[in-house]
């Protein structure tokens, strides 16, 4: 079975600084991965997918992931952390018949000015 | 832009009543989810469903939930009896059918209160 590990709750960091939240997939065949974002009482927004091609994975509004195999892993990056960023980001793996989405726990973004 | 829509945006309900969630999907979409987050905890997959059917329920989705496309453009969660432990936000979401990578675009959920 599919799952997803999301290593920190919460991550403040301050305007203009480089963003790093953490996850670690599990999966018995390549998986496909996503991080989606949830701005407050907004819904789900997806930021990026990763779906075999390139490993790294270029998104919306500066952010990156990269796939690593050899480490199980897929963290999302930002070189300089913008106010608006301040939100909840969701690791999350796709998988069974229907490509049902299983998230991870979410990290709380915090961006100090 | 195309988005999916949900209402109401908060419901409260006393344990015992039945409750209607709805949800609109983007238009050409054909496959529709529907998923919950209890306050504090992860988002959790509940149901699936494709061609008027449900097509992958999880062990939440037990015999109080029931899913509907009533008209061909809403597409319907409903709790029979509604419990405490029911009390969530509850997402909807959409994909185009076409492969099995698309985006699922999500509602803005419906935050649901049992008393």
């Amino acid at each position: 079975a599919q799952s997803v590990t999301q290593l920190d709750s919460h991550v403040s960091v301050s305007e203009g600084t480089p963003v790093l939240l953490r996850c670690n997939y599990s999966s018995s065949y390549s998986p496909s991965l996503f991080w989606y974002v949830q701005h407050p009482n907004k819904g789900l927004q997806l930021l990026l997918k990763y779906t075999s091609a390139a490993t790294l994975v270029k998104g919306i509004n500066g952010f990156e992931a990269e796939f690593k195999k050899s480490e199980t892993s897929f963290h999302l990056t930002k070189p300089s952390a913008h106010m608006s960023d301040a939100a909840e980001y969701f690791c999350v793996v796709s998988g069974g018949a229907t490509n049902k989405l299983i998230f991870g726990t979410g990290t709380l973004l915090a961006v100090q000015p | 832009e195309p988005e999916v829509t949900q209402t109401p945006s908060h419901q409260v309900t006393q344990m015992g009543q039945e409750v209607i969630l709805r949800c609109v999907p983007i238009s050409n979409h054909l496959y529709f989810y529907w998923y919950r987050q209890i306050l504090g905890q992860k988002v959790e997959f509940l149901v699936s469903f494709y061609n008027n059917e449900i097509s992958e329920k999880s062990e939440i989705f037990d015999d109080q939930f029931s899913v509907e496309r009533p008209d061909g453009s809403n597409f319907t969660l409903k709790i029979r009896s509604t419990k405490l432990e029911d009390s969530a936000m509850y997402f909807c979401a959409s994909r185009e059918a076409r492969g099995g990578f698309n985006e699922q675009f999500f509602g803005p959920g419906t935050r649901l209160t049992v008393l």
